[in-house]
């Protein structure tokens, strides 16, 4: 089966550094996604790696292992407006189509 | 013009109703998605659509039927839905399904509450 884990919960202060790791085991391999999610509103993409290592947009950053089935997006210089739910999400390439898997979510609560 | 669009973003529902969500794309997307998302859960995929086919259907119930009139519009027909059907469907569409479909892009979504 396919299989798709992150931490439930994170919390971190504004202006630190936070790192949520994602770990998965699929097949048909095909790309990882990481999207945020504010409670009640639709998903929007933040990051995309498909090779192996770092992609970096701003404040955002996220690294890809792919022989270790590992992720980790970086959040740099937290805001308060960044507490939201940060989902993992697998792209799988199978029978001549993609579809994309989620993760669980992990919350995110930025404080003061 | 990156924009998803929904309707109705709030439907409530009998059992015995028959109701259509609706969602409409112009970024010349050939792809188009619904998810499904509980409370505090992850979407989960329902149906793709690839050039107007369905080419996923991720064993849903008769009860949802998917419709693909065009290649910007996308529907979900609803019939003889069960309360735990009460969720926020998602609507996305990317370039295309096949091997470098690029980001998907979502629409705000509609929430349903089956009574």
């Amino acid at each position: 089966g396919q299989n798709i884990d992150q931490p439930t919960e994170m919390t971190a202060t504004e202006g630190a550094i936070v790192q949520i790791n994602c770990t998965y085991q699929t097949s048909g391999f095909n790309g990882l996604f990481w999207y945020q999610q504010h409670a009640g509103e639709a998903p929007t993409f933040l990051s995309y790696n498909v090779l192996d290592g770092l992609e970096e947009k701003g404040r955002f950053s996220s690294f890809l292992s792919r022989s270790k089935g590992y992720s980790y997006l970086l959040l740099k210089e937290l805001q308060m407006k960044d507490s939201a739910s940060y989902l993992c999400a697998v792209r799988l390439f199978s029978g001549g189509y993609n579809k994309l898997i989620f993760g669980a979510g992990t919350r995110l609560a930025v404080h003061p | 013009d990156t924009e998803v669009t929904q309707t109705p973003k709030h439907l409530v529902m009998g059992m015995t109703n028959k109701k259509s969500l609706k969602c409409e794309q112009h970024m010349g997307h050939r792809a188009m998605y619904w998810y499904k998302q509980k409370a505090k859960k992850p979407p989960e995929l329902m149906f793709v659509y690839s050039y107007e086919k369905l080419s996923i259907n991720e064993s849903v119930p008769s009860r949802f039927s998917p419709e693909c009139p065009n290649s910007s519009l996308l529907n979900l027909h609803l019939h003889a839905l069960q309360p735990e059907d009460s969720a926020l469907y998602l609507c996305a569409s990317s370039q295309n399904s096949g091997a470098n479909t690029g980001e998907l892009f979502f629409g705000e979504g509609s929430r349903l509450t089956v009574l």
